[in-house]
């Protein structure tokens, strides 16, 4: 069984400064990772996503994650936070074997607050 | 091109009756998944559809139930609501056949009920 734990429900951060959310995931085969952002009333958009090859993967809007295999982690950053961040963050993982079956198991959350 | 899109965007019902909520995905996507999100459960996997065939179900009670249409939109249909059923639906589509998980959302069908 896969699962992802989401270490902070809350967190609060000056605009400008750096952002760390933290993901650790648990997984039995090679996983898929994820991360999302989701803006109020809004559906989820994919952020960047990590599937094989270079552990350190860059996405939208200035975030990047890197997967670390030996802690079972894929945190996320960005160097410097925007007004625009304020959002929720989910990570996400999907099972690389199971093919033809789209399904991702979600962490709780994170709620991203940028202080002026 | 136009993103998912899911109807109604909010609805209201009461305990006991049954809601079918609408999803279109993207053109030329095949896979239709379903997702419930709560404050309490966050975002839980309902089940997945690719060419009319339900390829996965979470754990979710028999009153939750989905079909897909040959033209890949997709419904799926409470019946007997609960006051717990309270929630976003979302409704995400994709187009690769292989389990990648890039997945793009709607922006939810938001069902109270009362």
């Amino acid at each position: 069984a896969q699962s992802v734990t989401q270490l902070g429900s809350h967190v609060s951060v000056s605009e400008g400064a750096l952002v760390l959310l933290r993901c650790n995931y648990s997984s039995s085969v090679p996983p898929y990772l994820f991360w999302y952002v989701q803006y109020p009333n809004q559906g989820l958009q994919l952020l960047l996503k990590y599937t094989t090859g270079a552990t350190l993967v860059k996405g939208i809007n200035g975030f990047e994650a890197e997967f670390k295999k030996s802690e079972t982690s894929f945190h996320l950053t960005k160097p410097s936070a925007h007004m625009s961040d304020a959002a929720e963050y989910f990570c996400a993982v999907s099972s690389s074997v199971l093919k033809g079956a789209q399904k991702l198991v979600f962490g709780q959350g994170t709620r991203l607050t940028i202080n002026p | 091109k136009a993103g998912v899109t899911q109807t109604p965007r909010y609805l209201i019902k009461t305990r006991g009756q049954q809601v079918t909520l609408s999803c279109s995905p993207i053109s030329g996507h095949r896979s239709v998944s379903w997702y419930q999100q709560t404050p309490g459960q966050g975002l839980q996997f309902l089940f997945e559809y690719f060419s009319e065939t339900q390829r996965n179900k979470g754990n979710f009670p028999g009153r939750f139930s989905g079909r897909q249409f040959s033209n890949s939109r997709s419904e799926m249909n409470v019946s007997t609501l609960e006051l717990g059923d309270s929630a976003l639906y979302l409704c995400a589509s994709s187009l690769v056949m292989i389990n990648t998980g890039e997945l793009f959302f709607g922006e939810g069908s938001r069902l109270t009920v009362l």
